[in-house]
């Protein structure tokens, strides 16, 4: 079993709707990361999170230490949003990064 | 801040050549990551920087890749001999000083390699 999984691994919807993406991890962390990856190749890191919740702009990002769990968020989506999101976190024995398989997500208008 | 930058953003050479691919990262920043994605097994971490100094290369393949910052503007990473399963997409990243290892990481464009 991969130490980060994420869901779905690939997502379509229309433009407007709620998105949710889901990262679960069995390691103890001391933070977790989301990324975006364009069509392009471009990575662009969207949050840090070690606790509670972030926002910017339409995305928001929560993580629940306990559960080990977290969510990646986007209200109001648009074609622009299209792009791969990857999960990371860094593992508080060693700093080690482990990566998730990113979810690709499609928004049609 | 013109962000990270990366040179060259594309790169064909043929097997056995060496390949130096550069890294220039946001000024002030002074932790330095290089990364590897291939389709096959996603984004790798090959190897980082803190200080200049390298902390973790763990994530090298092996002795024909080599990596140096030889100041806190500037990093190389070397193959040499090489291979076509080296073919990736290769990517840099900075992050600013802080007490933590892994902090907010800004990626550069990457450089697509392509080794025939």
């Amino acid at each position: 079993k991969n130490e980060v999984e994420q869901s779905p691994q690939n997502l379509t919807a229309q433009e407007g709707e709620f998105i949710t993406i889901n990262c679960s991890y069995s390691v103890g962390i001391s933070a977790l990361h989301w990324l975006q990856q364009h069509p392009g190749g471009g990575i662009v890191s969207l949050f840090m999170l070690s606790s509670g919740k972030k926002k910017h702009g339409r995305l928001i990002a929560t993580i629940n230490i306990q559960e080990k769990h977290s969510s990646l968020h986007i209200t109001a989506s648009h074609p622009r949003d299209s792009a791969v999101y990857i999960c990371a976190v860094v593992r508080d024995s060693n700093y080690q990064l482990i990566w998730g398989a990113g979810t690709k997500l499609i928004i049609k208008p | 801040d013109a962000g990270v930058i990366q040179s060259p953003r594309h790169e064909v050479t043929e097997m056995g050549q060496e390949v130096t691919l550069r890294c220039k990262p946001i000024s002030g920043h002074n932790s330095l990551f290089w990364y590897r994605q291939t389709m096959m097994r996603g984004l790798e971490l090959l190897i980082y920087f803190n200080n200049n100094v390298p902390i973790d290369d763990s994530g090298m393949p092996e002795d024909r890749f080599s990596a140096k910052m030889p100041n806190a503007s500037f990093s190389t990473l070397k193959i040499q001999p090489s291979e076509p399963r080296d073919s990736a997409v290769y990517f840099c990243a900075s992050s600013s000083p802080t007490l933590e290892i892994y902090n907010e990481q800004f990626f550069g464009p990457g450089t697509r390699l392509t080794v025939l």
